[in-house]
């Protein structure tokens, strides 16, 4: 199993560029998030999935826009990416909606995301 | 809304044991987490406590959980420099799935 994987690992994007953070997982896992980390801030969510065609806005969404069309796939759109979003990305999945310890969530390595 | 609050910065001497305080809002909450982030890395899970435990043990790590003072604590024994991370507080349970992270305490340890 790869896990959970995105791509880029890191971007630079001219203000009002836009472009789309991807995250695939393969371990059959319903619920997906995204989470941007910001120095002092600690994690945020974004966006989040609890299976394939549903989702649903997070703490910050403002910005972004994202969408379920696989189990293993959910990608986040910066529609037109604005300094403030300056961040680290980080997508993560779990295996069912429930909270518990089996249900730990698996986070990827992080997309750092510069915009300039 | 729910909260989990964490100091940000702690400094150990190598070989000394680190203590890792979170205090959270949720009183229904039912799982609590400690999450470890190294750097130029995503979380990954440490450790975990139900709810209706006080105390739990792995290896060098022992998680403290007092619910009435809804306080968590992560020790960690014998500090070594392979330490040194983000150590994230996190609960769910209640009427939300979904995590609550705290702002992560930056663990730094010197020889």
């Amino acid at each position: 199993n790869a896990g959970v994987t995105q791509t880029p690992k890191f971007q630079v994007l001219k203000t009002g560029q836009s472009m789309t953070l991807q995250c695939a997982q393969d371990m059959n896992h319903e619920y997906m998030s995204w989470y941007r980390q910001d120095p002092g801030m600690g994690l945020r969510l974004i966006h989040y999935s609890v299976g394939a065609g549903i989702t649903d806005q997070g703490e910050v969404p403002n910005g972004y826009n994202v969408s379920r069309s696989t189990t293993e796939d959910f990608p986040l759109r910066l529609l037109s990416a604005a300094p403030s979003q300056t961040s680290v990305y980080f997508c993560a999945s779990s295996y069912t909606r429930t909270g518990g310890p089996y249900n730990e969530q698996f986070f990827g390595p992080g997309t750092r995301l510069t915009v300039l | 809304g729910e909260d989990v609050e964490q100091s940000l910065f702690l400094s150990v001497r190598e070989g000394d044991s680190s203590v890792i305080n979170c205090t959270y809002t949720d009183s229904s909450s039912t799982y609590l987490y400690w999450y470890k982030q190294e750097p130029g890395a995503g979380l990954q899970l440490l450790t975990y406590i139900f709810s209706n435990m006080d105390m739990k043990q792995d290896q060098r790590l022992t998680v403290l959980l007092n619910k009435k003072d809804k306080h968590l604590s992560l020790r960690i024994a014998d500090t070594q420099t392979g330490d040194s991370a983000i150590y994230f507080c996190a609960e769910s349970g209640g009427g939300s799935y979904i995590p609550t992270f705290g702002r992560g305490t930056s663990l730094i340890v010197h020889p």
